[in-house]
Formats: structure tokens, C-alpha cells, sequence
């Protein structure tokens, strides 16, 4: 069965430029997470939807958006990227928003210069 | 806020019992306490979680402190495959279900 995916793997920004990053859940899952890693730390929580509903936002500003289709798939945006925005966005599935396992996809390494 | 801490880093021996502790203070009656591991280059990996009784499953076992402010897991025999940050997270149990992730423990395994 296929995990969750992320596109692209790789991402090379300007400051000031705007992004956006996919996410494909597990089949079935219909909840989606993004989380940002900075290099040695661990994942900082974004963003949580539902049934293509924000249900949590982690400390973040509101240069960061996101949105769920109705397939369940997921876009991460980010609009005038800062160099401090360079990290590892982790996308994770669950079957719903509660208490089910959180499963990550590999990540995208974005990098602002 | 919820918080957990961990050592930085600890090592073991292969085929050895590993014992991570983790403090989470904050901890509130409807937080679930997670664990994950990270290989290089890779997203985190579901190991174990509980609530408030002692759990285990075929990767590791999970013992929490019966006020739930401290638990440890336990890989009962180390392997090289082992070797990963480990993450001991809360889960918030209200409102925002979000995972709070510490820094991590970088576990070595010597051959």
C-alpha cells in the first residue's frame, strides 16, 4: 500500500517568492497535518484539516495557508518567503482528527536563498 | 505549554535493553503520550503510544509514571537498525488535536 507522498521532494526559493506543496494521504485517511522541521529540531505542528476543515493552527503567521480537497490531497502555501522559512515540511495522515496514529510522508526540503 | 524533554543523545550496545526517559510536565488528564523515530532523510515513524497504563507492542514497550509528568521507552534488544532521533510527543487530548514534539533523544547503537 502506498504512504503518504509528498511533491516535490526538493524546492529551491527566493526571499520574497511565494510556494506550494502537496500532499497525497494514505488511501482512506481523511485527515491531514503539516508540520515545519528546522534543521536539528523536531517538527513544529501548522496546520490540521478534516473533511476539508481547518480543525488546528500551530504558531505561525498568516504567510501560511493551507486547504484540503475533496479527494482528501492537501496544499501547503506559503506566501513572501523569509530565509528563516527554509526547513522540512512533513505532511501526516490519519483516518480522522482525534486519536488515530499520525503516518509522515518523507517531507520537502525547501530552501529560501 | 505542553512540553516534553529528553536527553540529547545516549548510547547503547547492540543486542542490549535501551531505556529513553522523557519528562512532560504539562501534562494534562487527556494528552497521549507518543513516540516516534526519525532516520535520516526520512519523516518520523510511528513506534508506540499510551494514555496512562503501560503498553507494548512488537516494536518497544512504553511505561508511563503513574502521575503520567514522566515515561520511558524501552527497545528491549537494541539492533543497528535501531540507531534514530527518538521523539516522545504529546498528543493534545482537547481542542487542537496536535502533536507536541520535543528535540529529540539521537540514539547510537555500537556494534
Amino acid at each position: 500500500d502506498a504512504g503518504v507522498t509528498q511533491s516535490p521532494t526538493h524546492l529551491i526559493k527566493t526571499r520574497g517568492q511565494h510556494v506550494t506543496l502537496r500532499c497525497s494521504p494514505i488511501s482512506g485517511h481523511k485527515s491531514v497535518s503539516w508540520y515545519q522541521q528546522v534543521l536539528g529540531q523536531g517538527p513544529q505542528f501548522i496546520f490540521q484539516y478534516y473533511e476539508k476543515e481547518e480543525r488546528g493552527r500551530g504558531n505561525f503567521p498568516d504567510r501560511f495557508s493551507a486547504r484540503q480537497f475533496p479527494n482528501y490531497s492537501s496544499e501547503l502555501n506559503v506566501n513572501a518567503l523569509l530565509l528563516g522559512d527554509s526547513a522540512l515540511y512533513l505532511c501526516a495522515s490519519s483516518l480522522g482528527p482525534s486519536r488515530d496514529t499520525q503516518y509522515f510522508g518523507p517531507g520537502t526540503r525547501l530552501t529560501v536563498l | 505549554d505542553a512540553k516534553t524533554t529528553q536527553p540529547n543523545s545516549m548510547e547503547s550496545n547492540e543486542e542490549e535493553p535501551v531505556h529513553l526517559p522523557c519528562n512532560h510536565s504539562t501534562i494534562s488528564g487527556t494528552d497521549y503520550i507518543h513516540w516516534y523515530r526519525q532516520l535520516p532523510s526520512q519523516g518520523p515513524e510511528y513506534v508506540i503510544h499510551g494514555l496512562t497504563s503501560n503498553v507494548n507492542n512488537r516494536m518497544a514497550s512504553l511505561a508511563i509514571a503513574e502521575d503520567r509528568k514522566s515515561s520511558t521507552l524501552i527497545l528491549h534488544r537494541a539492533t543497528l537498525r535501531d540507531a534514530a532521533v527518538y521523539y516522545c510527543i504529546l498528543r493534545l487530548g482537547s481542542g487542537t488535536y496536535k502533536y507536541i514534539f520535543g528535540t529529540g533523544t539521537r540514539l547510537k547503537v555500537l556494534a
